[in-house]
């Protein structure tokens, strides 16, 4: 039962538009949220996170929200670039778990010219 | 240089082979974790090592062993490989301050016959 969700295995989106990625979560104990993107042959690269205390994180074009009453949050990518097209992916990390992360699925985000 | 290198990038090999991928850092870091990816699935923790002395159990830790050599070492074992082992398995570092995001490695693409 996965307790980190990435409904959407695809998205495509023009250059310039605004990139939008969700993920869901079950375990309430979920205390910090992570993204990270991957291109092929490499390894995921830390993106940006979310404390469990906030709503809202935002590092240049890369913003995260987290709506913890609907177990939601979500990655807003303005503008999108070419250079995005990766896959996305949500993680999480249980209160008290010393940094093991639970992943959702992946998002596979295509931004076209 | 990378920070977190894996050996090899590449292997395949045949049902109940022994096989070790290994992993180095050079980033100082306490913490390491083993993940495989599978298609559809994320990616899921296999083991991880808080120190020299402190091996812990993943989600999916059957089948499978580790040694940490060194703070800057620690190697994967399949001890008798099967065709489900099939996978991309990434090695991934942390820090023990406040920062919670993990560093991995280029990944290791495993095949089983």
């Amino acid at each position: 039962d996965q307790q980190v969700k990435q409904n959407s295995p695809s998205l495509s989106v023009q250059e310039g538009r605004i990139s939008i990625l969700n993920c869901d979560y079950t375990n309430s104990m979920f205390d910090y949220f992570l993204w990270y993107k991957k291109y092929p042959a490499e390894g995921p690269t830390f993106l940006i996170s979310i404390s469990s205390i906030k709503d809202k994180n935002e590092d240049g074009r890369f913003t995260v929200f987290l709506n913890k009453s609907a177990k939601h949050l979500s990655l807003h990518i303005v503008p999108s670039q070419p250079g995005d097209s990766a896959v996305y992916f949500c993680a999480a990390e249980l209160s008290g778990s010393a940094r093991q992360l639970t992943f959702g699925s992946g998002t596979q985000l295509t931004v076209l010219p | 240089d990378a920070d977190v290198t894996q050996t090899p990038r590449n292997r395949i090999t045949k049902t109940g082979k022994r096989i070790m991928l290994e992993c180095s850092q050079t980033k100082g870091h306490d913490r390491m974790y083993w993940y495989r990816q599978d298609p559809g699935l994320g990616l899921r923790l296999i083991y991880y090592s808080f120190d020299v002395k402190d091996i812990n159990k993943g989600e999916i830790s059957d089948g499978y062993s580790v040694s940490r050599q060194a703070q800057a070492k620690f190697s994967l074992s399949l001890e008798s490989a099967i065709p489900n082992q099939t996978a991309l398995y990434f090695c991934a570092t942390s820090d023990t301050g406040t920062l919670n995001e993990q560093f991995f490695g280029p990944g290791t693409r495993l095949t089983v016959l």
